[in-house]
């Protein structure tokens, strides 16, 4: 299996909703990332996890929380978020770092 | 924060040319990886090259490395309409608690049946 599963593929949320979104990996990966990706732009690292603890935070605002269940696992807790946050979000896990990193297919963002 | 610079941002050949893609990175790196994206989804790994190898050949696609100018290339022999997507360069920097995998801005291919 060398997949990394993102849920949902779609999602479109108030203002003042909370959300999450899941992302999976049944790899045996020890690092696992979210990027946030605006149209005709380059994937922008937010977080990186190691290990299942933090190790990067890119000054992203609170209102994106981060969490890592176990080895498998990847939350983004979403809160009081502003339409400019409506992107893709793309969740990869890689074996460790300086090998390549497989990518789920998003979920798209909307905020209105 | 951006590490590579893709050039051209944009590039459309007909099928059977070649298509090049280069790209600049800032910082000393530990390795220099290319991506593909169709269509805004996910990204698929192509290849890596680490920071002591100069050429390294995949199938159609050949990528060249050089740390002296901070520069890399992708070469992609023989295109087919399939190969129309976005290619994003990526450097490794870093180690342990520091690591990032930073993907540079991108060039869209497109090849013309």
């Amino acid at each position: 299996d060398t997949e990394v599963t993102q849920t949902p593929k779609h999602l479109v949320m108030g203002m003042t909703n909370k959300k999450s979104l899941k992302c999976e990996q049944h790899m045996g990966h020890r690092a696992m990332y979210w990027y946030k990706q605006k149209a005709k732009k380059p994937p922008e690292l937010m977080f990186v996890y190691s290990y299942e603890k933090l190790s990067i935070n890119e000054s992203v605002p609170s209102r994106f929380s981060p969490e890592c269940p176990n080895s498998s696992l990847l939350n983004l807790h979403l809160h009081a978020l502003q339409p400019e946050d409506s992107a893709l979000y793309l969740c990869a896990s890689s074996q460790v770092f300086n090998t390549e990193a497989f990518f789920g297919q998003g979920t798209r963002l909307t905020v209105v | 924060s951006q590490q590579g610079e893709e050039d051209p941002q944009a590039l459309s050949i007909q099928e059977g040319e070649n298509a090049t893609m280069n790209c600049s990175y800032k910082t000393s790196i530990n390795n220099l990886q290319w991506y593909r994206q169709n269509s805004g989804r996910g990204l698929v790994h192509l290849i890596l090259i680490r920071s002591n190898e100069r050429e390294k050949h995949s199938g159609r696609l050949r990528v060249t490395l050089d740390t002296s100018k901070k520069s890399s290339s992708l070469l992609i022999t023989a295109s087919r309409a399939a190969d129309t997507a976005s290619y994003f360069c990526a450097t490794d920097t870093g180690g342990g608690s520091n690591y990032k995998l930073t993907f540079g801005k991108g060039t869209l291919l497109t090849v013309n049946p």
